[in-house]
């Protein structure tokens, strides 16, 4: 049982270019979510999704999308990356009673 | 969007010692919980409130959740080296949106 899985784990970007992150959990959960941790500050949720097939915006969903075509796969892409999307990424999964479970995080730059 | 403070900002306490910290919120909240973070890993689910005025333990963690709903409290009691972490409180109304804390910084000198 792995839990919430991330790939990759680190990443550099030029600006402009696109990337997209895997987020992956075997718990069977109806939530997924992207949020972003920036220094000194809490984490900013981005996008979730309440099942399959469904996404919906968070706080900063700004220059990101998402996809969740599969229950256990939230996808979070950058079409053009910006040197203010240097951040460290965490998935989170959570079931019903809402207690999140996150992944290790990606730690992505843009030069 | 919403700001939780959490306070303070940072502690430094010798080992043995009990530690308080704290989240307010300017809205109502019907969840909070409590997350630890290690250096370079995800948050880690310490525990969860889900009723105003509940007093949760875990091990040597005790939470509560405000009477107000407006804030809730960890203490950690017997501090030891392996609770050095940074502590956040995040807080819902809606069950999809969690809101966190900007963090509590804990050192413990052994």
């Amino acid at each position: 049982n792995a839990g919430v899985t991330q790939t990759p784990k680190f990443r550099v970007l030029k600006t402009g270019q696109s990337m997209t992150l895997l987020c992956a959990q075997d718990m069977n959960h109806e939530y997924m979510y992207w949020y972003r941790q920036d220094p000194g500050m809490g984490l900013r949720l981005i996008h979730y999704s309440v099942g399959e097939g469904t996404t919906a915006k968070g706080e900063v969903p700004d220059g990101y999308n998402v996809s969740r075509l599969k229950k256990q796969n939230f996808l979070l892409g950058l079409e053009s990356a910006a040197p203010s999307q240097t951040s460290v990424y965490f998935c989170a999964s959570s079931d019903r009673l809402n207690e999140q479970f996150f992944g290790p995080g990606t730690r992505l730059t843009v030069l | 969007g919403q700001q939780l403070n959490q306070s303070p900002q940072s502690m430094f306490i010798q080992e043995g010692e009990d530690v308080s910290m704290n989240c307010t919120s300017s809205s109502i909240f019907n969840t909070w919980l409590w997350y630890k973070q290690d250096p370079g890993e995800g948050p880690v689910l310490l525990i969860a409130l889900y009723k105003a005025g509940e007093l949760t333990s875990n091990g040597r963690l005790t939470a509560q959740f405000g009477i107000t709903r407006k804030d809730s409290f960890l203490n950690i009691s017997a501090s030891i080296p392996s609770d050095v972490g940074i502590y956040f409180c995040a807080g819902s109304n809606t069950g999809n949106q969690f809101y966190f804390g900007t963090g509590t910084s804990l050192t413990v000198i052994p």
